[in-house]
């Protein structure tokens, strides 16, 4: 079957560095998203990966190694609004999003 | 501006009613999708609709009825709603045709609570 792993929970101290991890079984690989999701609000797209290797972009960077079926997703300079789920999605090989349940990520002072 | 909305927020509504969820998007893309993201916290795919027209309709039961007047909307109407619908619904839209082609952009969601 295709699924997704990511830790449930995440506990992290304001100004550190936390890495959400992701690994993931799908019918072929096109490319893996990261979304964040404020407690009721909408997701919204963070990163997107399709070769291996690391894409940053700001406090936030995405690691991809295709070989292994794993990504990361790391934040740094932790601040209190990162408190959120974060949410791994593999595309397959039809296109189809295979979603993970998300790491609800707790930021504590 | 809001990209893709959707409305109510919250919806709860007594076993057995029929109730419409409606969303807009004005990004201009093709495609729009209704997801459903259930306790557990998994997004699953309902339906997605590309220019008026379904691409997918993943095995929901024929109570749930999605309906595109044009490509800027679409609404999902749910007949005889039942227990187990309690989720909360997301709206979606995205430039391209396939669904994991390019970002998705979502709704704010509708907590749907059924008693």
């Amino acid at each position: 079957g295709q699924n997704i792993d990511q830790p449930t929970e995440m506990t992290a101290t304001e100004g550190a560095i936390v890495q959400i991890n992701c690994t993931y079984q799908t019918s072929g690989f096109n490319g893996l998203f990261w979304y964040q999701q404020h407690a009721g609000e909408a997701p919204t797209f963070l990163s997107y990966n399709v070769l291996d290797g690391l894409e940053e972009k700001g406090r936030f960077s995405s690691f991809l190694s295709r070989s292994k079926g794993y990504s990361y997703l790391l934040l740094k300079e932790l601040q209190m609004k990162d408190s959120a789920s974060y949410l791994c999605a593999a595309i397959n090989s039809n296109y189809q999003l295979i979603w993970g349940a998300g790491t609800k990520l707790i930021i504590k002072p | 501006d809001t990209a893709v909305s959707q409305t109510p927020k919250y919806l709860v509504t007594q076993m057995g009613n029929d109730k419409s969820i409606k969303c807009e998007q004005n990004l201009g893309h093709d495609t729009m999708y209704w997801y459903k993201q259930d306790s557990k916290k998994f997004l699953k795919i309902m339906f997605s609709y590309n220019n008026k027209e379904l691409i997918i309709n993943e095995t929901v039961p024929n109570r749930f009825s999605p309906k595109s007047p044009d490509k800027a909307h679409l609404n999902l109407h749910i007949n005889s709603l039942e227990l187990g619908d309690s989720a909360v619904y997301f709206c979606a839209s995205s430039q391209d045709v396939i669904e994991g082609a390019t970002e998705a952009f979502f709704g704010q969601g509708t907590r749907l609570t059924v008693v």
